[in-house]
């Protein structure tokens, strides 16, 4: 069975460091061709596309978000963590991991709140 | 960065009905195309994938075409569980979502 969990903090402060980490079961991130994504949702918008790391260490990262998001992958604990800097409250959200298979989400998971406030 | 645009943003729809719903890609994104149906505060769940590849479960009123620029999805004789929020995904260059199109009675 195959399960991602998001964690991290639900309110931080904007230009504070976002750290998240999605804690995964069921697949490896050492398997050829399987990623680990981070997408996001702003209430009642789309889901917008973040950050991924495939199996090898490949990372590519949105366009218009580089410059303030980190991935990284600890294989041994079926670990990713997503870093976002300079919050603000735009970056209020959901923000989800999910892993990539042949390009497609085909397990999510549950899902993590984060408001950006003072 | 390609640009996926839906159309409606949302739908009315009654039981029965057959309901259709359109992406357009700001490029070609051949055939890398998935849909996503998301109930509220639940995460998107994968419908199609390849333009018209049913995922696995997925009953077989979903149905997809096209190709490059040009997507839909149909819907034949909508069910009660089918009212909710529908995604486009292009997965050619990493990943870009629609706008999304809601479903509702």
């Amino acid at each position: 069975q195959i399960t991602l969990k998001e964690s991290g903090p639900t309110l931080v402060k904007p230009t504070q460091t976002l750290t998240l980490t999605c804690t995964f079961s069921g697949f490896s991130l050492s398997t050829t061709g399987v990623g680990v994504d981070w997408i996001r949702q702003p209430p009642r918008k789309a889901p917008e596309w973040l950050a991924l790391i495939y199996w090898d260490d490949d990372k590519r990262y949105s366009p218009s978000l580089k410059s303030r998001l980190t991935i990284t992958k600890d294989t041994s604990k079926n670990q990713v963590v997503l870093t976002m800097t300079n919050m603000d409250p735009v970056d209020t959200a959901t923000y989800y991991c999910a892993r990539r298979l042949k390009g497609l989400f085909d397990y999510w998971g549950q899902g993590a709140l984060v408001t950006v406030s003072a | 960065e390609i640009q996926m645009t839906q159309s409606p943003s949302t739908l009315s729809a009654s039981v029965g009905d057959r309901v259709t719903i359109t992406c357009r890609a700001s490029q070609s994104i051949g055939s890398w195309l998935a849909w996503y149906q998301q109930k509220p505060g639940k995460a998107p769940n994968l419908l199609l994938y390849k333009v018209s590849s049913l995922a696995t479960g997925v009953p077989s009123r979903f149905s997809g075409s096209g190709s490059g620029t040009e997507f839909t999805l149909t819907i034949t004789s909508l069910q009660p569980d089918d009212f909710a929020t529908y995604y486009c995904q292009q997965y050619n260059t990493y990943s870009t979502f629609g706008g999304g199109t809601k479903v509702e009675i």
